[in-house]
């Protein structure tokens, strides 16, 4: 079974530039989440998708920040227009409807605003 | 509001030693915690988690944790340190009672393994 996988690993961009990244979640989880480890911080949430509806984005940062998930199957997190402070490790994770909550990560991309 | 709090940034211990990373939460209801596992350049792996029932939970790898609700701890033990385990360790705690999912992280512990 393919985990979830995130692309891009790396991206190097310019402030003002705009930057989507991609999350494809476990095959047949219906929650899929965004988080975010800035430089020396901790793991922070940005959102919640249960299928194709925000079921949570209390930690969405600003109106910089969009994500989508049309179809309820993969994610995309859109930043626009970046600043500096949007630098770090964005990862994604996945979890079937279950209790317990057990969520699988991504392996994260980097992103770094220049 | 949720909170994690791990103590001490980085540990280092000798290969053989006993692992000890500890985990303080907070929580207005009562918690899932977790503990995850970043190896580098890579993602974060589930090592254990607490859900109900028995206190002291195994993992993957040789870890265990155990949760007191008294002293509101989840410290992650390990009884014999191997090379292997270097990496990032994060504590996690979610509300088990709603439908907020979120994880809260602690900042995270380092672990270094000297040979």
């Amino acid at each position: 079974e393919a985990g979830v996988t995130q692309f891009p690993s790396h991206s190097v961009i310019e402030k003002g530039q705009t930057v989507t990244l991609r999350c494809d979640p476990i095959s047949g989880h219906d929650n899929l989440y965004w988080y975010r480890r800035v430089m020396g911080k901790e793991i922070k949430f940005l959102l919640h998708f249960v299928k194709e509806s925000k079921q949570d984005e209390s930690g969405m940062p600003n109106n910089r920040f969009l994500a989508e998930r049309t179809g309820g199957t993969y994610s995309t997190l859109k930043v626009q227009p970046a600043e500096l402070e949007d630098s770090g490790v964005y990862f994604c994770a996945s979890s079937q409807e279950n209790w317990g909550n057990e969520q699988y990560f991504g392996p994260g991309t980097r992103l770094t605003v220049t | 509001a949720q909170s994690v709090t791990q103590l001490g940034s980085h540990v280092s211990v000798s290969e053989g030693a006993l692992v000890l990373l500890r985990c303080n939460y907070s929580s207005s209801v009562p918690p899932y915690l977790f503990w995850y596992v970043q190896y580098p350049n890579q993602g974060l792996q589930l090592l254990l988690k607490y859900t109900t029932g028995a206190t002291l939970v195994k993992g993957i790898n040789g870890f265990e944790a155990e949760f007191k609700k008294s002293e509101t701890s989840f410290h992650l033990t390990k009884p014999s340190a191997h090379m292997s385990d270097a990496a990032e360790y994060f504590c996690a705690v979610s509300k088990s009672d709603t439908g907020r999912r979120a994880l809260t992280f602690g900042s995270g512990t380092r672990l270094q393994v000297q040979p």
